[in-house]
Formats: C-alpha cells, sequence, structure tokens
C-alpha cells in the first residue's frame, strides 16, 4: 500500500526567508509524486509533479521540489518566502498514472505553512 | 488548464435533509471521477471513485446509501448525501480523472462546504 507523511502540522517562516516543507512517500513502485496547496476553502491548486527524469522539478509561484530516491522523500522548497505563501500544503503520491483500477493519489495530512511579515 | 465547477459552494441543511452537489468539467470529458472529504484542519479522504455509466465504487467505511453518487455523462458527476447529519458537515471535494494526448491528469473542483444544523 502507498502512503505518505508530512512531518510536520506547521512550517513557520519569515518573509524573505527560504521555505522548506517537508514529505516522505511510500510505494512498491515508481513513484509519481505531487504537491498541491490550498487556500481557506477552496479546492486544490496543482503546484508541481514527478513522473520521471531530472530530480529537480520546478513548479508554479515560484515553487521547487527535489525528489531523492535513496531517502523517499520530495520536499517542497521556495528560496524566498511570501506572506501569500500561508496556506495549506498537500504531498500526494500515486503508483501509476495509468487508469486502472485500484489506482489512486494518496494525500499527506497536510503541513500548514505561516510566513510572517 | 481544465476548468472543473462545483455547485453549490456553500450549503446549510437541516438534519434530515438530502443534499444534491454537482460536479461539472466544462472544457474536458471525465470517464473518471473521484470524490473526497476532507474535515476541518485534515487531509483529504477518498470517499468513492465512480465511471461514467456504472456504479461507483465506494472506500471501506463510505455508506453508499448514503452518499449516492451519480455519473451519467463524462461532464457531470453528482454526489447527493441523503439524510444529512450534523457530522456530514464538511468539505467535499469532486475529481476528475482525464485522458489527455500526453497521458493522464487528475483535477480539483474548488469543493463545497456542506454545514448540517
Amino acid at each position: 500500500a502507498q502512503s505518505v507523511a508530512q512531518p510536520e502540522d506547521q512550517v513557520n517562516v519569515a518573509e524573505g526567508n527560504p521555505l522548506t516543507v517537508k514529505c516522505t512517500y511510500s510505494v512498491s513502485g515508481n513513484p509519481y509524486l505531487f504537491w498541491y496547496v490550498q487556500y481557506p476553502n477552496r479546492g486544490l491548486q496543482f503546484l508541481l509533479k514527478y513522473i520521471t527524469g531530472d530530480n529537480l522539478v520546478k513548479g508554479s509561484y515560484g515553487f521547487e521540489a527535489e525528489f531523492n530516491k535513496s531517502q523517499t522523500s520530495f520536499h517542497l522548497k521556495k528560496p524566498s518566502a511570501l506572506v501569500s505563501d500561508s496556506a495549506l500544503y498537500f504531498c500526494a503520491v500515486r503508483e501509476s498514472m495509468i487508469k486502472a483500477a485500484g489506482n489512486k493519489l494518496t494525500f499527506g495530512g497536510g503541513t500548514r505553512v505561516l510566513v510572517k511579515p | 488548464g481544465a476548468v472543473v465547477s462545483q455547485h453549490p459552494s456553500w450549503v446549510i441543511c437541516k438534519s434530515g435533509t438530502s443534499v444534491k452537489i454537482e460536479c461539472r468539467s466544462l472544457d474536458f470529458q471525465a470517464t473518471t471521477m473521484f470524490w473526497y472529504r476532507q474535515f476541518p484542519k485534515q487531509s483529504l479522504m477518498l470517499m468513492a471513485t465512480s465511471n461514467e455509466g456504472s456504479k461507483a465504487t465506494y472506500e471501506q467505511g463510505v455508506e453508499k446509501d448514503k452518499f449516492l453518487i451519480n455519473h451519467a455523462s463524462l461532464t457531470l458527476s453528482t454526489l447527493t448525501v441523503t439524510s444529512a447529519h450534523p457530522e456530514d458537515s464538511s468539505f467535499y471535494i469532486c475529481s476528475p480523472f482525464v485522458q489527455l494526448a500526453e497521458g493522464y491528469e487528475q483535477y480539483f473542483g474548488p469543493g463545497t462546504r456542506l454545514t448540517v444544523t
């Protein structure tokens, strides 16, 4: 069974400082990894994904994430955080991108990011 | 990008009544629809998976007679919460799984906040 862990419930960072949101995963095969952001009372917004290729993935709003197979991690990073980055961030994993029975996206518990001015 | 709409965005209903939530894909067709539920400050939990024209597959612990899912067309799926109770108050998010020319993608609706009084 696949699983995702986000060890931090909340991350506090000062505006302008680097932001890191941690994620580790467990799958039986090759992972397909995703990061989403959610603002209050809103749906999920896609930030970036890793399917294959370069381990460093660049996404929306200046975010990037690095796939580390040996550590089974996919941490989200932003070099300089903005107050507007304050939101709830979800890491997710699936084992396949092929439409098939049992192919589901599993979410981590979420990490609340608070960027203080 | 793909546009997914949900209606209503907010709904308040009395205990014992039923509520229908519509999810529409506005510029694409989705043969598979996932429905998620999100309690406050928690992650998304998959409720059920439906394929157009067939019965939905429910996750363990989700009552199929309480949460009725209809996926009658490739652009419309509905979730009906029957005989709602206060513990059904939650944020419901639909998520179409789409086949594109370059592969598959999973999108998310903006969510529906249900409050049962």
